[in-house]
């Protein structure tokens, strides 16, 4: 069965670094979504995409944030310059193409974003 | 804004009990509503979905969950809880006028456990 896959699964950065997160969404997916969890926290929406642009970013997604789809199948969350309230678990997820199937949203196992 | 709420973040029934997880949503109109599993070191799955049609729907592993407007709820159940469930479940809401890219709210979700 095709699933969302997300490397690395447990990065540790200092503070004021830059980190890419990466996902490789399902194949014929259309739809990418970034979202967060804060340990004890709800999962919160960041950001989505869709024909090679942001199509939704909520308030957390500022211009510390940007999303990249560079090569077709990769799916990058880049965060330039860490804070300490980043550390959180960050989940992709990818719906398909049209109609209801765009509904269902398949997450990948997420990453755990340390910042020291 | 809309919201999604979890009564009870700690759920325990014994093995072979009913299990009842419970959600209500804010919303003048109604939303399409989901359930999601997550396990140990692991992503959020699809359990189920409501978008139209029937109120009462079934997804994976034996779980349902009615949709019922008057109340603003889609309590999620299964008549019969294994050891297999315990896992933490999340609802989440998606604005049905988001239209394709439309994200996600989620609840804080439950922490079920089952004992034997």
């Amino acid at each position: 069965e095709p699933e969302v896959t997300q490397t690395p699964s447990h990065q540790v950065t200092q503070m004021g670094q830059e980190v890419i997160l990466r996902c490789v969404p399902i194949s014929n997916h259309l739809y990418f979504y970034w979202y967060r969890q804060i340990l004890g926290q709800k999962v919160e929406f960041l950001v989505s995409f869709y024909n090679n642009e942001i199509s939704e970013k909520s308030e957390i997604f500022d211009d510390q944030f940007s999303v990249e789809r560079p090569d077709g199948s990769n799916f990058t969350l880049k965060i330039r310059s860490t804070k300490l309230e980043d550390s959180a678990m960050y989940f992709c997820a990818s719906s398909g193409r049209s109609g209801k199937s765009s509904y269902e949203q398949y997450f990948g196992p997420g990453t755990r974003l340390t910042v020291t | 804004a809309q919201s999604v709420t979890q009564l009870g973040s700690h759920v325990s029934v014994s093995e072979g009990a009913l299990v009842l997880l419970r959600c209500n949503y804010s919303s003048s109109v109604p939303p399409y509503l989901f359930w999601y599993v997550q396990y140990p070191n692991q992503g959020l799955q699809l359990l189920l979905k409501y978008t139209t049609g029937a109120t009462l729907v079934k997804g994976i592993n034996g779980f349902e969950a009615e949709f019922k407007k008057s109340e603003t709820s889609f309590h999620l159940t299964k008549p019969s809880a294994h050891m297999s469930d315990a896992a933490e479940y999340f609802c989440a809401v998606r604005p049905s006028s988001s239209g394709n890219t439309g994200k996600l709210i989620f609840g804080q979700g439950t922490t079920l456990q089952v004992k034997p």
